[in-house]
């Protein structure tokens, strides 16, 4: 079975700090992504990347960037932790160019005090 | 992206079929239907895809109209472990793909 995993279920962390959240996949799947899911607004992308060292923006890019140094691991860095930025944040992988199933792992939700 | 329509909630009785509508009238010839379900403080999981012909397996039946504009993601006897939210996608033939805020399914005892 695919395996995403995320390092943290729970994370608080004060304003202004600097803050990375880490995603592990173990099928070498060459598509990651950073979601942020907040309630009536659903799950939006905000990075993704299709390949080592390369990444997209995605719907909501501003406050976060992301690293991908190695094809298992793709990290979201929040460079300055704002309050706004409270929220569940789910990673997924999936295989290939084209589209295909994504798994997600099971989240991080992050409160920033 | 097709743009994908979803009632925001829904409700069935346990037992009985849960029938999950979705509207993607834009979507082009090649692109594929996906859904998945999110159960509460859960990650979402894949639960079936399809282009043009209907698809079934364990978990769930999708039926796409004949002009692909629309599909219906069928539960054949839902129970309580079905209460979950449901997304209908059409991503691209790219790498991105986006979620809505999908159907918030309640199966009632």
């Amino acid at each position: 079975d695919v395996k995403v995993t995320q390092s943290s279920r729970y994370l608080v962390k004060r304003t202004g700090e600097k803050v990375f959240l880490e995603c592990v996949q173990d099928m070498d799947h060459e598509n990651m992504f950073w979601y942020r899911q907040d309630p009536g607004l659903g799950l939006r992308l905000i990075y993704f990347s299709y390949d080592v060292k390369m990444k997209e923006k995605g719907d909501i890019p501003e406050g976060y960037s992301v690293s991908r140094e190695k094809k298992e691991r793709f990290s979201l860095i929040l460079e300055s932790a704002s309050t706004n930025q409270t929220s569940m944040y789910l990673c997924a992988s999936s295989l290939g160019v084209r589209y295909t199933e994504a798994f997600f792992g099971q989240g991080t939700r992050l409160t920033v005090v | 992206d097709a743009k994908t329509t979803q009632p925001p909630s829904m409700d069935c009785a346990e037992g009985r079929a849960a029938n999950l509508p979705c509207n993607h009238s834009t979507i082009s010839g090649n692109e594929y239907v996906y859904w998945y379900r999110q159960i509460h403080s859960q990650g979402p999981q894949y639960i079936i895809h399809g282009l043009k012909n209907n698809e079934t397996n364990e978990m769930a039946s999708l039926i796409i109209t004949e002009d692909r504009k629309s599909s219906t993601l069928i539960l054949p006897h839902a129970t309580l472990r079905d209460t979950a939210v449901y997304y209908c996608i059409a991503p691209n033939t790219g790498n991105q793909f986006y979620f809505g805020t999908g159907t918030s399914l309640t199966v009632i005892p």
